[in-house]
């Protein structure tokens, strides 16, 4: 079954340091997506991307985060200037279609830590 | 965004049936209603969506009220793999996939 692949499966940097959290979404959708989930808290809504432009975005995604599909198979997430609060796992999801009703497909994660 | 009200948690024992209940009395036409669930150190997963009628795929069935005011999300035989959240959402076309706090399964052997 085609799967959603995160790199790093975890990542440690240190506070105000830039990271790139990376997807390979699957290869045939269209959308994607970044969420992500503070430990012990509900997953949370970051960005949709089509058609090489941001769709929707959330109030958490600030200045300080940007997404870019540098390739045709590669989608990133960058923090520029980490905070302590950034600690948590991302998600990456992608589905098929123009806001269609298909079901997303989420990677496993990345667990960011912000010392 | 329309919201949805589940359960904190609910038990099951294992090879029963589970019935994860949802309301969403506030729904309008254009809502679609999907379950996720999101197994322990692992992404959410889809599991089922449907718009009116019930819906069975190989992972689980939805049934949906008539005036689509509830739903319930149907594991027909619980095993301890099934121990996870499950997120009952609801989304129409102008939207991306928001979760709410989910309902955490207990399977007990």
């Amino acid at each position: 079954e085609p799967e959603v692949t995160q790199t790093p499966s975890h990542q440690v940097t240190q506070m105000g340091q830039e990271v790139i959290l990376r997807c390979v979404p699957i290869s045939n959708h269209l959308y994607f997506y970044w969420y992500r989930q503070i430990l012990g808290q509900k997953v949370e809504f970051l960005v949709s991307f089509y058609n090489n432009e941001i769709s929707e975005k959330s109030e958490i995604f600030d200045d300080q985060f940007s997404v870019e599909r540098p390739d045709g198979s590669n989608f990133t997430l960058k923090i520029r200037s980490t905070k302590l609060e950034d600690s948590a796992m991302y998600f990456c999801a992608s589905s098929e279609g123009a806001r269609s009703q298909a079901g997303y497909t989420f990677g496993s994660g990345t667990r960011l830590t912000v010392v | 965004d329309a919201k949805t009200t589940q359960p904190n948690s609910m038990e099951s024992n294992e090879e029963e049936p589970v019935h994860l209940p949802c309301n969403h009395s506030t729904i309008s036409g254009t809502d679609y209603i999907h379950w996720y669930r999101q197994l322990p150190s692992q992404g959410p997963e889809y599991v089922i969506h449907g718009l009116t009628s019930n819906v069975n795929n190989r992972m689980a069935s939805l049934a949906i009220a008539e005036d689509r005011k509830s739903s319930t999300l149907i594991l027909h035989r619980a095993t301890l793999r099934d121990a996870a959240v499950y997120y009952c959402i609801l989304r129409d076309y102008n939207n991306d996939m928001r979760f709410g706090a989910g309902t955490r399964l207990t399977v007990k052997p």
